[in-house]
């Protein structure tokens, strides 16, 4: 268990709203990702950051942006939320090793 | 792309029973992992295999890195219903900004 806390846990919110979900670690790891998770899909990766204010794009990126100003935190912003975006939103930190540990998850649901 | 398969989408096993699961690619990689995932939650790390033929134990559980670099395999042996959950497994071609490439999991049930 690398330390990963997200919040909010659990979220609905309205189409064409903006959300932003945070992810905090205490591991000091230098690799931070976002994920979604979705029934016959499997985990897909959104964005990642190999460090402060270094940040990439994943497979499945359009209608997202990340920002990390800090080590331990990052963040993930859905700038007009839309129903094809309710998921289940995993953040993930990597060590040295490449190894990563997830965080609890966050539920979002975009009506 | 890299792909993983996992096969089959759900095991049922008898508490007790030993189970055996493969993770199987066309792509080499260096790094190996095994998760599993409850109801809820987000995916724990099971175990992490570095190195070709390295055969590595958590407990009950087995895991090995293949010599072609290009399967895995996990075993959970004298299952109990705790074991029931969703087995990821996750390929790494280390480097710089590596990504995790994972399979689609298997769902084990354990039957008491």
């Amino acid at each position: 268990d690398a330390g990963i806390t997200q919040s909010p846990r659990h979220k609905v919110t309205e189409t064409g709203t903006p959300v932003t979900l945070r992810c905090h670690q205490t591991e000091n790891h230098r690799y931070m990702y976002w994920y979604r998770q979705d029934p016959g899909h499997g985990l897909r990766l959104i964005h990642y950051s190999y460090g402060v204010k270094d940040t990439d794009k994943g497979e499945v990126s359009d209608g997202y942006s990340v920002s990390r100003s800090k080590t331990e935190d990052f963040l993930l912003t859905l700038e007009s939320a839309t129903s094809s975006q309710t998921s289940v939103y995993f953040c993930a930190t990597a060590d040295s090793t490449d190894t990563q540990y997830f965080g609890p998850g966050t539920r979002l649901t975009v009506l | 792309g890299q792909q993983l398969n996992q096969s089959p989408q759900s095991m049922f096993i008898q508490e007790g029973e030993d189970v055996s699961m493969n993770c199987t690619s066309s792509s080499i990689f260096n790094t190996w992992l095994w998760y599993k995932q409850d109801p809820g939650e987000g995916p724990v790390l099971l175990i992490a295999l570095y190195k070709a033929g390295e055969l590595t134990s958590n407990g009950r559980l087995t895991a090995q890195f293949g010599i072609t670099r290009k399967d895995s395999f996990l075993n959970i042996s004298a299952s109990i219903p705790s074991d029931v959950g969703i087995y990821f497994c996750a390929g790494l071609i280390n480097g710089a900004n590596s990504k995790l490439t994972f399979g689609k999991g298997i769902t084990l049930s354990v039957r008491p």
